[in-house]
């Protein structure tokens, strides 16, 4: 079956600092997705990915669709107290989608 | 615009009491998601439903879980026999076409087994 990885599972990290995340897959997909969940909320959709190859920015947020399509990657520049919460990658393709397990992100002032 | 709501914001149950949960979907939207997420856990797929079209419920961990959506709009989740395990938050979705399309989250329902 399909096998879909996010690391890092919890980060720690200084305010200041660069943060990087990604998720893994077996299978290819047509879509990449990138949520926060903010504590006690639910998740808000931050980035989407339509295509292999395509990088996109929001802020100081940056994701990349793989050019295999069973990747994608989350980058947070200078990273802001608000920045603390879950970050889920969500991909999908025709009628199956996923979320990933979650980056747990503790930005420490 | 009105986002996605959910009731009761919590709920605490005995066990072996049913319960139902209910999500307001964003409307006009035509898919809408149930998920379950444990403490400091990932997302757990429970059941979608996106139009007229018979359900997905693969994701229902057992007969116990059941839920139906009235009208194209209001989804209840109702959990029969409540076990302790079954204590988590509960997220309901909605997008406005089917898979792929940006999913809106409401709140959540935190619903506590004793």
């Amino acid at each position: 079956g399909q096998q879909l990885n996010q690391s890092p599972q919890s980060m720690f990290i200084q305010e200041g600092e660069d943060v990087s995340m990604n998720c893994t897959s077996s299978s290819i997909f047509n879509t990449w997705l990138w949520y926060k969940q903010d504590p006690g909320e639910g998740p808000v959709l931050l980035i989407a990915l339509y295509k292999a190859g395509e990088l996109t920015s929001n802020g100081r947020l940056t994701a990349q669709f793989g050019i295999t399509r069973k990747d994608s990657f989350l980058n947070i520049s200078a990273s802001i107290p608000s920045d603390v919460g879950i970050y889920f990658c969500a991909p999908n393709t025709g009628n199956q989608f996923y979320f990933g397990t979650g980056t747990s992100l503790t930005v420490i002032p | 615009g009105a986002g996605v709501s959910q009731s009761p914001s919590n709920k605490v149950t005995e066990k072996g009491k049913d319960v139902e949960l209910r999500c307001d979907p964003i409307s006009g939207h035509t898919a809408l998601y149930w998920y379950r997420q444990s403490l400091g856990q990932g997302l757990e797929f429970l059941i979608y439903f996106q139009g007229n079209s018979a359900p997905d419920k693969s994701g229902l961990p057992s007969d116990r879980f059941s839920a139906e959506r009235t009208g194209g709009s209001v989804s209840t989740l109702t959990i029969q026999r409540t076990q302790q395990e079954d204590s988590a938050v509960y997220l309901c979705a909605s997008s406005l076409f089917g898979v792929g399309w940006e999913q809106y989250f409401g709140p959540g329902t935190r619903l506590t087994v004793t």
